[in-house]
């Protein structure tokens, strides 16, 4: 099965730009989304196939796609991006399954 | 307005079936390409993917879980029914539905998830 690869953690201070990465085979060849989750509540879609922006999300917040590594990058990191963060794929080619990465914690020191 | 609400047993035994209902608002699911999914997450771990039901009654399932899993579809009554069997400790977790516009895409909107505890 399809597997997505995401580091448990990342910190930065406020101001600067956090990157989450993504890694799993050739998901440059897929579609990538990520969703925001802040604790206590459902995850919200912040980026859909790989750069789009969904109504209401800040532009601060941006993705990318190639090779063997998706990223979503957060410039001007707030105090309220403080979140786990999941990138989630469509793998076609086994069953047509959804997958969704291990997570990231992003904390704003 | 897009709106979906999950309900079902807050607590069920060992062995159990568990059923919960996903009832939603703002969409059909008679629409081409539209999907209802349910995803679960264990405390203080990942989002897991377990199934999705699209409009035309095409089913997908999670192939470790497939085996235990059942999803079905009340158009009429905007809801979608997941059954899991054998239930166990390790399924304790928050499940969520949620809504996928077209086949292989995101889910742009998110019930707020209801917590299942197994335990005898």
């Amino acid at each position: 099965s399809y597997v997505l690869t995401q580091p448990p953690s990342v910190s930065v201070a406020p101001g600067k730009t956090a990157r989450i990465t993504c890694g799993g085979n050739n998901i440059g060849s897929k579609s990538v989304h990520w969703y925001q989750q802040k604790p206590g509540q459902a995850p919200v879609l912040v980026i859909y196939y790989d750069s789009d922006r969904p109504s209401g999300i800040p532009e601060r917040f941006s993705g990318s796609n190639s090779g063997n590594t998706a990223t979503l990058t957060i410039s001007r990191v707030e105090a309220g991006d403080e979140a786990d963060y999941y990138c989630q794929v469509w793998d076609s080619s086994s069953d047509h399954v959804y997958v969704f990465g291990t997570g990231t914690k992003v904390t704003v020191l | 307005q897009i709106t979906l609400k999950e309900s079902g047993p807050t607590l069920v035994k060992p062995t159990q079936t568990l059923t919960l209902t996903c009832t939603f608002s703002g969409f059909s699911l008679s629409t081409s390409g539209v999907g209802v999914g349910w995803i679960r997450q264990p405390p203080g771990k990942a989002l897991e993917w377990l199934a999705l039901i699209y409009w035309d009654d095409d089913k997908r399932y999670s192939p470790s879980l497939k085996s235990r899993l059942t999803i079905t579809k009340d158009t009429s009554k905007n809801q979608v029914v997941l059954t899991m069997t054998n239930m166990d400790p390790v399924d304790t977790a928050t499940y969520y539905c949620a809504h996928s516009q077209e086949s292989g895409s995101c889910y742009d909107y998110w019930g707020q998830g209801t917590l299942v505890t197994v335990s005898s």
